[in-house]
């Protein structure tokens, strides 16, 4: 079965820092591999998501991750953070293309 | 309709219960997926469906929870004799098709249950 991790439950930056965000996966077969935002008391989010062909994905809100096999990796990034980027992320597989697997979820507060 | 819209949004009920979500999705989505999110986790995978049949329900943790959707749109989760553990956010989300790769699933807000 596929599975995600991500790194660190809760992420600090300051505003206008980088935001990296981790996320590694397991799977037999080529990922389908996603970035979902949930912010307070809403639904999920979709920020990007990458399928098949370039491996640096650009999302909504200037979010960017890049596929790295070799190292099964799916690492979201932001140059600068904003106040407004403050909000749990969760990574995701797609597995057997019916359903997701969703990571643990990673909080990012973002200090002023 | 716009987005997936979920009922009710907060639920509080006692042990051994009966209790009902409702989800309404997407209009034209012909997959729906049911998640339940406990406090400070990812989302885990209840059931699926593709029109009316459930197609993957290997993530109903017991007999006590079932759902259906009777006309393949608006679907009800079900769950028997509600217990403490239940007590978490279920989500709610649909997809267009459910074709090979790249789901892309849009989401309710869900429906926080709290089960004293």
């Amino acid at each position: 079965a596929q599975s995600v991790t991500q790194l660190g439950s809760h992420v600090s930056v300051s505003e206008g820092a980088l935001v990296l965000l981790r996320c590694n996966y397991s799977s037999s077969v080529p990922p389908y591999l996603f970035w979902y935002v949930q912010y307070p008391n809403q639904g999920l989010q979709l920020l990007l998501k990458y399928t098949t062909g370039a491996t640096l994905v650009k999302g909504i809100n200037g979010f960017e991750a890049e596929f790295k096999k070799s190292e099964t990796s799916f690492h979201l990034t932001k140059p600068s953070a904003h106040m407004s980027d403050a909000a749990e992320y969760f990574c995701a597989v797609s597995e057997g293309a019916q359903k997701l697997v969703f990571g643990q979820g990673t909080r990012l507060t973002i200090n002023p | 309709g716009a987005g997936v819209s979920q009922t009710p949004s907060n639920k509080v009920t006692e042990k051994g219960k009966y209790v009902e979500l409702r989800c309404d999705p997407i209009s034209g989505h012909t997959a729906l997926y049911w998640y339940r999110q406990s406090l400070g986790q990812g989302p885990e995978f209840l059931i699926y469906f593709q029109g009316t049949g459930a197609a993957d329900d290997s993530g109903l943790p017991n007999d006590r929870f079932f759902a259906v959707r009777p006309e393949g749109s608006v679907s009800t989760l079900k769950i028997q004799r509600t217990e403490r553990g239940d007590s978490a956010v279920y989500l709610c989300a649909s997809s267009l098709s459910a074709g090979a790769g790249a789901n892309v699933l849009t989401f309710g807000a869900g429906s926080r249950l709290t089960v004293l």
